[in-house]
């Protein structure tokens, strides 16, 4: 089975630096994905990591070491339009199919 | 198009009545996917179409039906449902076998009454 653990909740102030960090317990692993979803929408791919290091998109980037089983979302100068809830996700072993973290919701304050 | 549309994008239902939901793409994905997610929970896999064939139902109550009528379109029938299944039902289609990126469609907002 599957199972991904990342904090509940995070907050930060306009123009900062957060990390939201997502540790995962799998039978097979085959990469490690980052989903944003704001309240009442739907979620949107981020970012896909299968091989260990960094994989920058704008302001966004994310880490993966998969000898720690870890991986990390980085969000650089927060902007309030970021606050929203994202999701660690990884592949299910022999399908294209994943398996959701609980969520971070991340609040970003004037 | 890069998009998947999902219609109604709300519905309330008693619990005797037959509806259905709908999902669209035009991205030529050959995989496509049903997930409920309740308020602040993640999303759960309900079933999995691959090449227009079920490969995945993950222990859905049989009151839940899908279908998968072409490669571009998932149906998803809802007969005799619990005010328990209220949820955001999400569709979402991927290139078959590749995990890097999902694209999901905003969600039917289902209110079982």
């Amino acid at each position: 089975g599957q199972s991904l653990e990342q904090p509940s909740e995070v907050t930060a102030v306009e123009g900062a630096i957060v990390q939201i960090n997502c540790t995962y317990q799998t039978s097979g692993f085959y990469g490690l994905s980052w989903y944003q979803q704001h309240d009442g929408g739907a979620p949107t791919f981020l970012s896909y990591n299968a091989l260990d290091g960094l994989e920058e998109t704008g302001r966004f980037s994310s880490f993966l070491s998969r000898s720690d089983s870890y991986g990390y979302l980085l969000l650089q100068e927060l902007q309030m339009k970021d606050s929203a809830s994202y999701f660690c996700a990884v592949r299910d072993q022999g399908y294209s199919t994943l398996t959701f973290g609980k969520g971070t919701m991340l609040l970003v304050s004037p | 198009d890069t998009e998947v549309t999902q219609t109604p994008k709300h519905l309330v239902m008693g619990m005797t009545n037959k509806k259905s939901l709908k999902c669209e793409q035009h991205m030529g994905h050959r995989a496509m996917y049903w997930y409920k997610q309740k308020a602040k929970k993640p999303p759960e896999l309900m079933f999995v179409y691959s090449y227009e064939k079920l490969s995945i139902n993950e222990s859905v109550p049989s009151r839940f039906s899908p279908e998968c009528p072409n490669s571009s379109l998932l149906n998803l029938h809802l007969h005799a449902l619990q005010p328990e299944d209220s949820a955001l039902y999400l569709c979402a289609s991927s290139q078959e076998g590749r995990a890097d990126g999902y694209t999901f469609g905003s969600g039917t907002r289902l209110t079982v009454v």
